[in-house]
């Protein structure tokens, strides 16, 4: 346990609505990540965090945007959610070791 | 283009079996290769290599890095109920100002072990 929340852990959601999903975590670490998980696809990273108000995109940025405006929280925004953005999404940390830990996840559905 | 590929993607096996998993990779600049489970849930941290030939080991799960194969296996021993999983195998490379490992992934092993 890295000391890593996710809120919410579940959401329904339609199609067009703005969703944003929360990672808390309480142990001051600099790297924080979003990644979602979809069947055949695996782990795609979609944003990442390198500090407070540094982040850039990952493989898979079209249609999120994130924010960190404190070190312990890490924002991931669906401006307009998608029936394709229906997947669960994971926030890691990274450690000075750099190994990633992973949160509990959000499964999310977007009808 | 950095590629993660593990196999076989799915196996099942009997408890007490002996499971070796595949995962192989093509990545610029490499720095480290990990191993996670994952039940129905997050998944856990298992391995972290990042010397060739160095095995790590923890209980009945091993693993080892091959660097001139740009590959790892992960071993399991005396198989368990409990080893069933999704195994993922991901391998960082730096990239970018700032930027600590981001890892690729591979799409993971589903190791059923029937009783």
């Amino acid at each position: 346990d890295a000391g890593i929340t996710q809120s919410p852990r579940h959401k329904v959601t339609e199609t067009g609505t703005p969703v944003t999903l929360r990672c808390h975590q309480t142990e001051n670490h600099r790297y924080m990540y979003w990644y979602r998980q979809d069947p055949g696809h695996g782990l795609r990273l979609i944003h990442y965090s390198y500090g407070v108000k540094d982040t850039d995109k990952g493989e898979v940025s079209d249609g999120y945007s994130v924010s960190r405006s404190k070190t312990e929280d890490f924002l991931l925004t669906l401006e307009s959610a998608t029936s394709s953005q229906t997947s669960v999404y994971f926030c890691a940390i990274s450690t000075a070791e750099e190994t990633q830990y992973f949160g509990p996840g959000t499964r999310l559905l977007v009808l | 283009e950095d590629k993660v590929v593990q196999s076989p993607l799915s196996l099942v096996v009997h408890e007490g079996d002996t499971v070796t998993l595949n995962c192989s990779y093509e990545v610029t600049n490499f720095r480290s290769l990990l191993w996670y489970k994952q039940e129905k849930k997050a998944p856990t941290f298992l391995f972290m290599l990042t010397s060739s030939g160095i095995e790590k080991k923890s209980g009945r799960l091993s693993s080892i890095l091959d660097k001139k194969e740009l590959s790892s296996i992960l071993n399991i021993t005396a198989t368990q109920t409990g080893d069933s999983a999704i195994y993922l195998c991901a391998v960082g490379g730096r990239r970018g100002t700032g930027a600590n490992s981001k890892l690729t992934f591979g799409k993971g092993i589903t190791l059923s072990v029937r009783p």
